[in-house]
């Protein structure tokens, strides 16, 4: 299996403007998790999926954010509008329900908004 | 809710071992897990404690103590890339529960 995969890489968008991140977790996992990390806040848990399913939405920060998984293959992070203090590195990550507890981590989307 | 405690840096000589420490306060406990995280790269994992004791895998090896609510992650003859960032984690439920992750150990191997 090619891993989680995540795009785009790195994205630089103006302020107010939709944001759109995609991911493709490993075939066969039942959750999905996409994560926030920055240097002051660390890695922290926006929402997650199991079987397509959002499960928990607590760590959304606000409206501007909103996740689907519209099939077990697929999921978008969709920030809009964007603000400055979106910026940075978001990942995507899946697991088996069994084994939770060792999630595979996609590379990641570098968001700069300015 | 919970918390998670561990050293912000440490640095080691190559070909040295060091433990980087997690204490965890949370309402239950499932298990303590560790990640690697290079510079610019995504988190790994790299092992799991659910009882107590050691668990080796290679010359890295986690430790769990839950009556301590403590665990350490000790990593053998340091190589140079072993300079990363290593967080814990902890599950406080069962399997459909997610992770809670430490702030990370930032770890510099210098020769």
């Amino acid at each position: 299996d090619a891993g989680v995969i995540q795009s785009p890489r790195h994205e630089v968008t103006e302020m107010g403007q939709e944001v759109t991140l995609r991911c493709k977790p490993i075939s066969g996992h039942d959750y999905l998790f996409w994560y926030r990390q920055t240097m002051m806040r660390g890695l922290e848990l926006l929402i997650y999926f199991n079987n397509n399913v959002p499960i928990d939405d607590s760590g959304m920060p606000e409206d501007r954010f909103s996740a689907k998984m519209p099939n077990a293959s697929f999921s978008t992070l969709k920030i809009q509008p964007s603000e400055p203090r979106d910026s940075a590195v978001y990942f995507c990550a899946s697991s088996l329900e069994r084994t939770s507890y060792e999630q595979y981590f996609g590379p990641g989307t570098r968001l700069t908004v300015t | 809710g919970q918390s998670l405690e561990q050293p912000s840096e440490v640095t080691a000589v190559e070909g040295a071992i060091v433990q980087i420490n997690c204490t965890y306060q949370t309402s239950g406990f499932y298990g303590l897990s560790w990640y690697q995280q290079h510079d610019g790269g995504a988190p790994t994992f790299l092992s799991y404690n659910a009882l107590d004791g050691l668990e080796e895998t290679g010359r890295f090896s986690s430790f769990l103590s839950r009556s301590d609510s403590y665990g350490y992650l000790l990593l053998q003859e340091l190589q140079m890339k072993d300079s990363a960032s290593y967080f814990c984690a902890v599950r406080d439920h069962s399997g459909n529960t997610p992770l809670v992750f430490g702030k990370g150990t930032r770890l510099s191997v210098i020769a």
